[in-house]
């Protein structure tokens, strides 16, 4: 079954609207989330690393008052894009990271796919 | 700086043939893991395998191998046996300090293997 929850799979927004993206994890706590921006044909970009009860860490150019991101629990980040462009359209997914065995993997969710029209 | 390079954007198996997709990565340092990922149409990322800078063996996980190759800083994923369900994107990932649980995780531009009945 799923391990990470990313809520919705789709959206659509009209432009200057804000949009918010859920990312749960759903068997293990959390400390450290990550999220990522995929562009068609194109590899995932990180663009900000969630800690739960502090500050996300932003990437290089990733303007961090449009992409706001709340760790409120161990359990949940939330991405919201705000002030939507058409620009904003791509696909957008979470990863958690957990130990297994010696080593940490990523776990992702579904994804979430963001027009703005 | 890391890197991660996947030379191939695309590749034709036939079914039940086996196949090899590439991976060469670039790190300085000593600690890291690679790993691979499979992204089908629907946007999930699956992971595949992953193998670390210190194990001697390959990894093997089912039909998937990782041919490691550290001096040559490759570490190629080989599928055997093809199955109409592999086709899909697949992504090629790096990240050091992987014991410890840090840092982020770098993606190739992927590779999209078609498999032809």
């Amino acid at each position: 079954g799923a391990v990470v929850s990313q809520h919705p799979s789709r959206v659509i927004c009209k432009s200057g609207t804000s949009v918010k993206i859920e990312c749960r994890s759903l068997d293990f706590q959390a400390t450290t989330m990550f999220w990522y921006r995929q562009f068609p044909k194109q590899s995932l970009m990180l663009m900000a690393t969630s800690n739960e009860g502090s500050k996300a860490t932003y990437e290089q150019g990733v303007e961090k008052d449009k992409f706001l991101i709340n760790h409120a629990s161990l359990t949940l980040s939330t991405l919201t894009v705000t002030s939507a462009h058409p620009e904003d359209s791509s696909f957008y997914i979470c990863s958690v990271r957990t130990v297994v065995g010696v080593y940490t993997e990523a776990f992702f969710g579904q994804g979430t796919r963001l027009t703005v029209v | 700086a890391q890197k991660i390079t996947q030379t191939q954007p695309g590749m034709f198996v036939q079914e039940k043939e086996a196949v090899t997709l590439d991976c060469t990565y670039d790190t300085s340092d000593q600690s890291y893991g690679l790993f691979w990922y499979k992204q089908p149409s629907s946007g999930e990322m699956i992971f595949l395998i992953y193998q670390g800078s210190y194990d001697e063996q390959n990894a093997t996980e089912g039909r998937y191998s990782l041919n490691f190759q550290k001096a040559r800083k490759s570490a190629n994923l080989v599928i055997s046996a093809s199955q109409l369900g592999d086709s899909a994107m697949y992504f090629c990932a790096m990240r050091e300090g992987v014991k410890t649980g840090g840092f982020k995780t770098i993606f190739g531009a992927g590779t999209r293997l078609f498999v032809k009945a």
